[in-house]
This record gives structure tokens, sequence and C-alpha cells, in this order.
């Protein structure tokens, strides 16, 4: 059973353009959620998804940032006119139910 | 959610136990205690979590003081590979799940 799968696991955008990470869940997990670490800081929970619901976004930013989770294919979080600030590690877990999660390498996100 | 108290660091020799304390004074009765890890440029990995009885895992074991105030996560042998960042985290059966970091303690294995 493969991990938890993200790619891009680098990506570079200059200020203004739109990032797009995606995450493969583990075979059978239908719950996802992504978190954000600023360089120097600790993890942060942005949101959680169930297939084609979003059932917690209270660590999403207002603006700009957007989850989703489709009935087929991989999470996306996408960033819209990126800011230098977005730069940051994004790391995608995934669970089977309301139990441990199982985290993917991450992607690096640098704004330049 | 409760908090949570870890020590900044702790340092240990290879092949020796490692004890890493947390305090969660606060904690409900609903709330597991999870502990993640995280080593350098990977993402978190799950460690153990327990409730009221201490626990026990390949990787490692979790002792809960009985009052449940704080716990002890407990590596039995340090190896190299230990090295990185432990969470200690209080999961709350309302909180769909999602996992609040602190700093953590960053543990240092010496060979």
């Amino acid at each position: 059973n493969a991990g938890v799968m993200q790619n891009p696991r680098h990506l570079v955008r200059r200020r203004g353009q739109e990032a797009r990470l995606r995450c493969s869940p583990m075979k059978g997990h239908s719950h996802v959620y992504w978190y954000r670490q600023l360089p120097e800081e600790g993890l942060k929970f942005m949101v959680y998804l169930q297939k084609e619901n979003i059932i917690d976004e209270s660590g999403m930013p207002k603006e700009r940032f957007s989850a989703e989770f489709p009935k087929e294919g991989p999470s996306i979080l996408r960033i819209q006119q990126v800011v230098r600030g977005d730069s940051a590690a994004y790391f995608c877990a995934s669970s089977p139910a309301l139990n441990e999660q199982f985290f993917g390498p991450g992607t690096r996100l640098t704004v330049l | 959610d409760a908090k949570t108290t870890q020590p900044n660091s702790m340092e240990s020799n290879e092949e020796e136990p490692v004890h890493l304390p947390c305090n969660h004074s606060t904690i409900s009765g609903t709330d597991y205690i999870h502990w993640y890890r995280q080593l350098p440029s990977q993402g978190p990995e799950y460690v153990i979590h327990g409730l009221t009885s201490n626990v026990n895992n390949r990787m490692a074991s979790l002792a809960i003081a009985e009052d449940r105030k704080s716990s002890t996560l407990i590596l039995h042998r340090a190896t190299l590979r230990d090295a990185a960042v432990y969470y200690c985290i209080l999961r709350g059966a309302d909180s769909w799940g999602k996992l609040q970091f602190g700093a953590g303690t960053q543990v240092v294995v010496t060979p």
C-alpha cells in the first residue's frame, strides 16, 4: 500500500502566480488534512476534507487559498496570487477515520 | 483544545533510553494523547497514542500519569534515526481529527 503522495515536491512561483499542490491519500482513506509549516515555525492545521466536502477550514487564510477533494482524483490545495509569505512546506495527511494520520513528504513552495 | 508543554530539547546517547515528558494539566476526559515525530526535511510520522492506560508498540511506549495531567514517551534504545522533533498533542473527540502542533522537543542522539 503506497503512502500518501504529494506533488510536486518542490514548486517555485513568482509573486502573483498561482500554485496548485496535489495530494493523493493512501488507498481506502477518505479523510484528508492539509498543514503548513512556515520557515522556523511549527506545523499549522489548515483544512480538513472528506470526499467532496470541506469539513473544517478554520485554519485556512480567508483569501487566496482554497482546497478541494473531488470524488475522483487527488485533493488540491490552490493558492492564488502567491506572495512571499506563502513560502513554506505544505503537508498533506490522510486517515481512514478519525484516528492516526499518515503524512506525505510535503511540497516546498518558494515564492520569488 | 488543551495545551501541552514540552522541553525544547533533549540529548541522548545512542542505544540508551530516552524519556520525553509532556505536561497537559488542562486535559479533558475525552482528550486522547498523541505523539508524532518529524525527522529533518520529512513529514510528521505517527508514533503512538493513548487515553488512560499505558501503551506499547514497536516504536515506543507511552506512560500516562494516573491523573492524566502528564505523560512520558519512552524510546527504549535510541538510534541515530530517532533524532527528530517529537510532538505531544491532545486530540479531542470533537476536534474533527485535526492536530494542533506545538513546538515539540528536539531530540539529539549522540553516537
